[in-house]
């Protein structure tokens, strides 16, 4: 089961883009990355989702390097509301996935 | 929309006794998974199943089981709750690599 490491906590201004940059140095060749937000007293909810190269959506864009050793999340211009918790999983469809603590990003005014 | 309901958003049980948490989910998917998240420590798996009466243990499982004798039915059973079995435990089904969580119970033992 791959694990990642994460930065536990960020800090950010209201307008900037702020990048999450996540270490999964085990993954394995049929595993995806994945991205999950979660805010306080919700459960996590699925941002993005990518194998290799860059994905964007109308949230996030997700960029994952040639040995994909590793991967970022980068959130453009974020906002109060973005303030959550971020995790990255690493694995493949049909297998459980380890969360971990995630990374705490406070958007400040 | 995805719905994924669970029985309790707040619970309070005493030492001792057996708790059950339900989990619906609205969908015909066979992967369900019961969490449990503590401060520092994030979401830590407890037991997952992937089809009806079949279920694999996660990270924790002590101390827990569980019941899938529905597809869209999920529970998790604390056959005697302690304390530091306090949470939020959180219920998730699946499809391919996506997770739908519930709102969550917590779960709060004196």
């Amino acid at each position: 089961l791959a694990k990642t490491t994460q930065p536990i906590s960020m800090d950010s201004y209201e307008g900037q883009e702020v990048n999450i940059t996540c270490s999964h140095n085990n993954i394995a060749t049929n595993d995806y990355i994945t991205w999950y937000q979660q805010f306080p007293s919700q459960g996590p909810r699925f941002i993005i989702q990518g194998y290799k190269t860059k994905v964007t959506n109308e949230v996030a864009s997700l960029f994952i390097p040639a040995d994909r050793k590793s991967s970022t999340l980068s959130l453009p211009r974020v906002s109060l509301s973005d303030t959550a918790v971020y995790y990255c999983l690493v694995g493949e469809a049909g297998n459980q996935f380890y969360f971990g603590t995630g990374t705490s990003l406070t958007v400040i005014p | 929309d995805v719905k994924v309901t669970q029985s309790s958003r707040y619970l309070v049980k005493r030492t001792g006794e057996k708790v059950f948490l339900e989990c619906v989910q609205d969908m015909d998917h066979e992967n369900m998974f019961w969490y449990r998240q503590d401060p520092g420590l994030g979401l830590r798996l407890i037991y997952f199943s992937y089809d009806v009466k079949m279920k694999e243990k996660g990270d924790i499982p002590e101390g827990y089981s569980v019941s899938r004798e529905k597809k869209e039915r999920f529970s998790l059973i604390l056959e005697s709750a302690s304390t530091n079995q306090t949470s939020m435990y959180l219920c998730a089904r699946r499809a391919s690599y996506e997770q739908y969580f519930g709102p969550g119970t917590r779960l709060t033992v004196t």
